[in-house]
């Protein structure tokens, strides 16, 4: 069964640090995987995401992911964080079903605090 | 920015009331989806709906059903509110092809607390 694995709970760095955030992903086949970011009384907003091709890919606001199949890994990096960025982050695999509706399973989400 | 919306943003309502959780986009899309969001836990999704007239189950169980009458429009009812149904549902809605499907465009979420 697919699962996605976020083993912080929170996080947290001081402005201007670098940041990475981890997930771990169970699937069988070539994952979809995605990170998806959700400030206070927001919903979900897509960072970046990954299907095939360069395993480093780039997202918004800043943001980066490098998916390595052999570690199961797609972690999210940013190489100096803003207090903007204080929100909770969630990794996200995906399945093709065929071209039907496709499912996202998403992790339990890390919490990010920037401190000044 | 994403043109999805959900309302009430926030409800507070008594056991064993019936409720709806409206959710409405403007992009088109056929596909859409209704999750449950606990703090600490992953998004479950719990209902989702390929386009007019057609809604499943997703993978947790839940109570709430849902309707898709018009493309817009994909509505949640509880029929008869209790405490356990406390949380927060998320609406969402994604394009047409797989590529597209994974960007999920998500609504603001609607906080359910049942007393």
């Amino acid at each position: 069964a697919q699962s996605v694995t976020q083993p912080d709970i929170h996080i947290t760095v001081s402005e201007g640090a670098s940041l990475e955030l981890r997930c771990n992903y169970s699937y069988g086949a070539t994952p979809y995987l995605f990170w998806y970011v959700q400030s206070p009384g927001q919903g979900l907003q897509l960072l970046l995401k990954y299907f095939s091709g360069d395993t480093l890919v780039q997202g918004i606001k800043g943001f980066e992911a490098e998916f390595k199949r052999s570690q199961s890994s797609f972690n999210l990096r940013k190489p100096s964080v803003h207090w903007s960025d204080a929100a909770e982050y969630f990794c996200a695999v995906g399945s093709n079903y065929g071209g039907a509706t496709n499912k996202l399973i998403f992790g339990t989400g890390t919490l990010l605090a920037v401190q000044p | 920015e994403a043109d999805i919306y959900q309302t009430p943003r926030y409800l507070v309502i008594g056991t064993g009331k019936k409720i709806t959780l409206e959710c409405s986009q403007t992009m088109g899309h056929d596909k859409m989806y209704w999750y449950q969001q606990d703090p600490g836990m992953e998004l479950h999704l719990i209902h989702y709906s390929y386009g007019v007239n057609s809604t499943e189950k997703g993978d947790l169980s839940s109570e709430s059903t849902v309707s898709r009458i018009r493309t817009e429009h994909f509505p949640l009812t509880l029929e008869s509110a209790r405490p356990s149904h406390t949380s927060q549902y998320l609406c969402a809605s994604s394009g047409p092809t797989w590529k597209d499907t994974g960007e999920l465009f998500f609504g603001e979420g609607s906080r359910l607390t049942v007393l």
